[in-house]
């Protein structure tokens, strides 16, 4: 069975500083998908990015980018620029490619932006 | 697109009392989730629908738990003989089939509080 680990249940960052959100998985596929989820309070979950496994290079969306380590099985988000709007919870989450594509979630870390 | 919506976004029942929620996915997503998100935890899949057709059931899925998908369209999740640990928030999401790498989008949950 997949598992998804986020060992770090809270984390703070100063307003337009660099944070990093640290996640493993494991898993016997060697395809697959893995993300990174926003959860602001009292709102629905959001996509802020995505890795395709077989994609060496890490992706980048604006202001947040990953390090996927493939043989460590690692997976982090890091946010540059920090900012009040980006204070949620963050889920790192497992797909395994194909029709079954149902989500492994880990169990989240609070991050909080200190203005 | 209006997005994944659910009603009720609250609900407070009495143990043993039985609950219905309803998720209505995007239009054209073919494919729909539904998951539960405890206090402090990540998202952990209950079932998922291609069409009207119920693919997969997790072991959370008690014999207490049904879904249905009728005409493939809208869903509905519903517990019956409610206990205090089903209090939790459910949450739908629906995706679009055909291309793998699509993702889901998820509605902003009912929240259950059994009493």
């Amino acid at each position: 069975a997949q598992t998804v680990t986020q060992s770090q249940p809270e984390m703070s960052v100063q307003e337009a500083e660099t944070v990093t959100l640290s996640c493993t998985y494991d898993t016997s596929e060697s395809d697959y998908y893995l993300f990174w989820y926003k959860q602001p309070p009292s709102r629905q979950m959001i996509l802020v990015i995505r890795q395709e496994a077989y994609k060496q290079q890490n992706a980048t969306e604006n202001r947040f980018s990953v390090n996927f380590q493939k043989a460590a099985k690692s997976f982090s988000l890091k946010i540059s620029d920090s900012q009040l709007g980006d204070a949620a919870m963050y889920f790192c989450a497992y797909r395994r490619a194909g029709a079954n594509s149902k989500l492994t979630f880990g169990k989240g870390i609070t991050l909080s932006v200190r203005p | 697109d209006t997005g994944v919506s659910q009603d009720p976004r609250h609900k407070i029942t009495k143990r043993g009392q039985n609950v219905t929620f309803r998720c209505d996915p995007i239009s054209e997503h073919n494919r729909l989730y539904w998951y539960r998100q405890t206090l402090g935890q990540g998202p952990e899949f209950l079932t998922y629908f291609q069409n009207e057709a119920q693919l997969e059931k997790s072991r959370l899925l008690s014999d207490r738990f049904s879904a249905e998908r009728p005409k493939g369209s809208f869903s509905t999740l519903e517990i019956q003989r409610t206990e205090q640990g089903d209090s939790a928030m459910y949450l739908c999401a629906s995706r679009r089939s055909g291309t793998g790498d699509s993702e889901q989008y998820f509605g902003p949950g009912t929240r259950l509080t059994v009493t």
